[in-house]
């Protein structure tokens, strides 16, 4: 399958503590993108990479948020000090970059609860 | 980015068509509009864009309206696979973050 990767699929961390989410986009997309969605909204934009660079980031992306995309293929997302409004649908998302639709391609997501 | 406003919620019958409007009425000339439909559990999954003229794809129809203020996805022969939400984006260009808002919640039924 050469779709986008994320893991944990799943994840249930207590308060206080720190998590980080991998991403593994389509190979030759150079654009990378992470989103939140909370239960019956729609997903909100976090932030997003053009290879390496970190282009644009939401101010929902508080202080205790950090997202890398190191060597510009795979992504991680870390949530230090996790918060009970934290648990959310984590969405990575990745597109190729120049002309043509630019359509973002989704991974499946990985579901946070902190209890 | 221009805001845009969509029903709730639609049902459709199995085999039928499904037209789902959006209004978009503050579009400014240079936004694509961009449709994605997320079904349950899953991220959500592109369908179909266009600025100015009607598109088409394998998946569904797109029929914007000359003043740009308004669109139309059609979904030709509804399935129930179709079940979904179906967000309607407008954005500047052809890459750059989505902003979605709460979608149409269409239910196909048998």
């Amino acid at each position: 399958d050469t779709g986008v990767s994320q893991n944990p699929r799943h994840k249930i961390t207590k308060r206080g503590q720190n998590v980080t989410f991998r991403c593994d986009p389509i190979s030759e997309h150079n654009r990378l993108y992470w989103y939140r969605q909370t239960l019956g909204q729609g997903p909100e934009f976090l932030t997003y990479f053009q290879n390496e660079a970190q282009l644009e980031k939401s101010r929902l992306l508080s202080d205790r948020f950090s997202a890398e995309r190191p060597k510009g293929s795979f992504s991680t997302l870390e949530i230090q000090r996790t918060e009970q409004g934290d648990s959310a649908m984590y969405l990575c998302a990745s597109s190729l970059g120049g002309t043509g639709k630019g359509e973002q391609y989704f991974g499946p997501g990985t579901r946070l609860t902190v209890t | 980015d221009a805001k845009t406003t969509q029903p709730p919620s639609m049902d459709c019958a199995e085999g039928r068509a499904a037209n789902l409007p959006c209004n978009h009425s503050t579009i400014s000339g240079n936004e694509y509009v961009y449709w994605y439909r997320q079904i349950h559990s899953q991220g959500p999954q592109y369908i179909i864009h266009g600025l100015k003229n009607n598109e088409t794809n394998e998946m569904a129809s797109l029929i914007i309206t000359e003043d740009r203020k308004s669109s139309t996805l059609i979904l030709p022969h509804a399935t129930l696979r179709d079940t979904a939400v179906y967000y309607c984006i407008v954005k500047p260009d052809s890459w750059g973050k989505l902003q979605f808002g709460a979608g149409t919640q269409v239910v196909v039924t048998p």
